[in-house]
């Protein structure tokens, strides 16, 4: 069992559609990362997160650590958040720096 | 600033080639990030280096070579590589490693996209 699991591996929606994606995990972690992946390309960091809910324009991400489980919201979607999604966290201790990656979530927002 | 810039974008080589992989950033910071991502995969850690030393290297093979010159400064040489060593190759950096949560926000750059024939 991988140590982050996210879902959906794949997601299509409509444009204007509200967005979610999971992840959980099983290690005990430090911090959780939502980054996104846009095709062939590079990663940009959209959260940081140790606890509670951050907001950013139409994106949101909630943690809930006793349930070991975080979410992406993206509200109104648009053709333009069409990405991979991927979820990481970072340990305690040493391994602090070192991120954990999830597998991604492929969304594909269609106009 | 928060770009961290990688040259070149795209890269061809045969098996017996010699290249260079450049990572730089001009954040401040000290650590720095080698990633390997192979298509539709995560990417997977290579190296990491805190303040120029070498602290993590993930049994990558002796074939890829790393050196960080200087505190912005990241270069992943490539000597006698593998078709299946064709991927994108990602560098991060982030203010710090290990220590402190705000310090482990990694910046990413675009990649290199590697091909080996």
């Amino acid at each position: 069992k991988n140590e982050v699991e996210q879902s959906p591996q794949n997601l299509t929606a409509q444009e204007g559609e509200f967005i979610t994606i999971n992840c959980s995990y099983s290690v005990g972690i430090s911090a959780l990362h939502w980054l996104q992946q846009h095709p062939g390309g590079g990663i940009v960091s959209l959260f940081m997160l140790s606890s509670g809910k951050k907001k950013h324009g139409r994106l949101i991400a909630t943690i809930n650590i006793q349930e070991k489980h975080s979410s992406l919201h993206i509200t109104a979607s648009h053709p333009r958040d069409s990405a991979v999604y991927i979820c990481a966290v970072s340990g305690y201790g040493g391994s602090q720096g070192n991120l954990i990656f999830g597998k991604g979530t492929k969304l594909s927002v269609k106009p | 600033d928060t770009e961290v810039t990688q040259t070149p974008k795209h890269l061809v080589m045969g098996m017996t080639n010699k290249k260079s992989l450049k990572c730089e950033q001009h954040m401040g910071h000290r650590a720095m990030y080698w990633y390997k991502q192979k298509a539709k995969k995560p990417p997977e850690l290579m190296f990491v280096y805190s303040y120029e030393k070498l602290s993590i290297n993930e049994s990558v093979p002796s074939r890829f070579s790393p050196e960080c010159p200087n505190s912005s400064l990241l270069n992943l040489h490539l000597h006698a590589l593998q078709p299946e060593d064709s991927a994108l190759y990602l560098c991060a950096s982030s203010q710090a490693w290990g220590t402190g949560l705000a310090k482990n926000i990694q910046y990413f750059g675009a990649g290199t996209r590697l091909s080996v024939l």
